[in-house]
């Protein structure tokens, strides 16, 4: 079965203790990209990564990390959280930077972040 | 200036109406334009995407994009209960990024 796999699913943590959120797809996907979303802002991208060891911003890096060193993994990592980082995560691939349509989402990992 | 604007809604409409979201886009340059679905709790889920001006429509989904106007839209036919759900509209950036909108809550009554 296609899939993304986000984990873990939910995670309260505290100020300044870093954090890894894993992303793992089973399609062979060249592009992968996180998403956070908060309320009345809708989804915004915070890196993607178009293959492997390729990786670049997207509109709210700030705060964040990845690397890309597997075609399967793509983990966000948070070096010192801070409340404003609380939110729902989401990670997608797809084929390739062009196959919109067929981007397949994780199913969230909500962060609170005190 | 947000990159995609939607009506904020929420919007309510009756079993068996026609619920229609709307949005439009500031980059002249997007080419592709998308709708997902997102039911409470879950992850999106693409129901529609278009590239081309005019409508497109699959089952009771109809897409509507008019490039002039930099204003794409989704209706929805014969709406059921099953579609209650909040509808993010987004455009491609011709930069391999996705903009989204903030969505648009729709909750259909039986």
């Amino acid at each position: 079965e296609a899939q993304v796999t986000q984990n873990p699913r939910y995670l309260i943590t505290v100020t300044g203790k870093k954090l890894t959120v894993t992303c793992s797809q089973n399609m062979n996907h060249e592009y992968m990209s996180w998403y956070r979303q908060d309320p009345g802002l809708g989804l915004r991208q915070i890196y993607y990564s178009m293959n492997v060891e390729v990786t670049d911003k997207g509109d709210v890096p700030e705060g964040y990390k990845v690397s890309r060193k597997e075609k399967r993994n793509f983990p966000l990592i948070l070096e010192s959280p801070s409340p404003n980082q609380t939110s729902l995560y989401f990670c997608a691939s797809q084929k390739n930077k062009l196959h919109y349509y067929e981007q397949y989402f994780g199913p969230g990992t909500r962060l609170t972040v005190t | 200036q947000k990159e995609v604007e939607q009506n904020s809604g929420p919007l309510s409409v009756p079993e068996g109406a026609i619920a229609s979201l709307n949005c439009t886009y500031s980059d002249r340059g997007s080419q592709s334009f998308f709708w997902y679905r997102q039911y409470s709790g879950k992850s999106p889920e693409l129901i529609m995407f278009i590239y081309s001006n005019g409508d497109k429509e699959d089952g009771r989904f109809t897409a509507q994009l008019n490039k002039a106007s930099q204003y794409v839209s989704l209706l929805i036919r014969d709406s059921q209960p099953s579609d209650s759900a909040t509808y993010l509209c987004a455009a491609d950036l011709n930069d391999y990024k996705l903009s989204f909108g903030a969505g648009t809550t729709v909750t259909v009554r039986a």
